[in-house]
């Protein structure tokens, strides 16, 4: 099984500030099978950011990612009151699909 | 637009049969190259995949869960299900149902139900 490391684990940052979240797989995924989600308090998590770096429907443009072979990232470009969430970074290489611990983000 | 929606107890006593459904709605279970997912959430943690199935029958289970788990589809109703027997309180979690991109890109979600709490205790 692919173990998914995530740091921070708590980002506090003002609005407009850039927020960058990192993912360290235990071992080499493919681009194709990385993603992002992001999880609201009291909320079911919705799908952020597929193949490393396509944004799903909906999404806006403040949010990129990037990476390859065993670290990734998650980039808010301006951080944004409503992006008060946790986000989960995913493999879905390698069976069973699993999920990094979270990056808690708080709004000062 | 699809949504998915899960039902069932929100207290199972341990040793007992965990059952829930998921009814999906604003589209067919039986669309072609989707794979129904369960995916649970103990209380303040991560997310765990705990299985899915084609609207076929064809399954897969998290070898973690094997041997209690059974996951089932119900096309005339556009319903699957899910049934975790032998539950301990290690089984208390939210429970969500979930789309997923199927054999293009298996384990990818890109549709939740709201998940259900489930609580194991006496």
């Amino acid at each position: 099984e692919i173990v998914l490391t995530q740091s921070p684990a708590t980002l506090s940052l003002s609005p407009g500030e850039r927020a960058t979240f990192s993912c360290r797989a235990s071992q080499s995924v493919s681009s194709y099978s990385l993603a992002w989600y992001q999880q609201k308090p009291g909320q079911a998590p919705r799908l952020l950011i597929y193949g490393t770096a396509s944004r799903a429907t909906g999404i806006p443009d403040r949010f990129s990612g990037g990476g390859s072979g065993t670290d990734f990232t998650l980039t808010i470009s301006r951080l944004e009151p409503e992006d008060l969430a946790v986000y989960y970074c995913q493999q879905s290489g390698k069976s069973p699909g699993t999920f990094g611990p979270g990056t808690k983000v708080e709004i000062k | 637009q699809v949504q998915l929606q899960e039902s069932g107890p929100g207290l199972v006593k341990p040793s007992q049969t965990l059952s829930l459904t998921c009814t999906v709605s604003g589209g067919s279970i039986s669309s072609s190259g989707y794979y129904w997912s369960w995916i649970r959430q103990h209380p303040g943690k991560g997310l765990e995949w705990i299985g899915y199935i084609s609207y076929t029958g064809s399954t897969y289970y998290n070898p973690s869960l094997k041997s209690r788990l059974t996951i089932s589809v119900d096309t005339s109703k556009n319903q699957f299900s899910l049934k975790l027997t032998s539950v301990t309180a290690a089984d208390t979690a939210v429970y969500y149902c979930a789309r997923d991109m199927g054999a293009a890109a298996p384990f990818l979600v890109d549709c939740w139900g709201q998940g259900t709490l489930v609580t194991v205790s006496s």
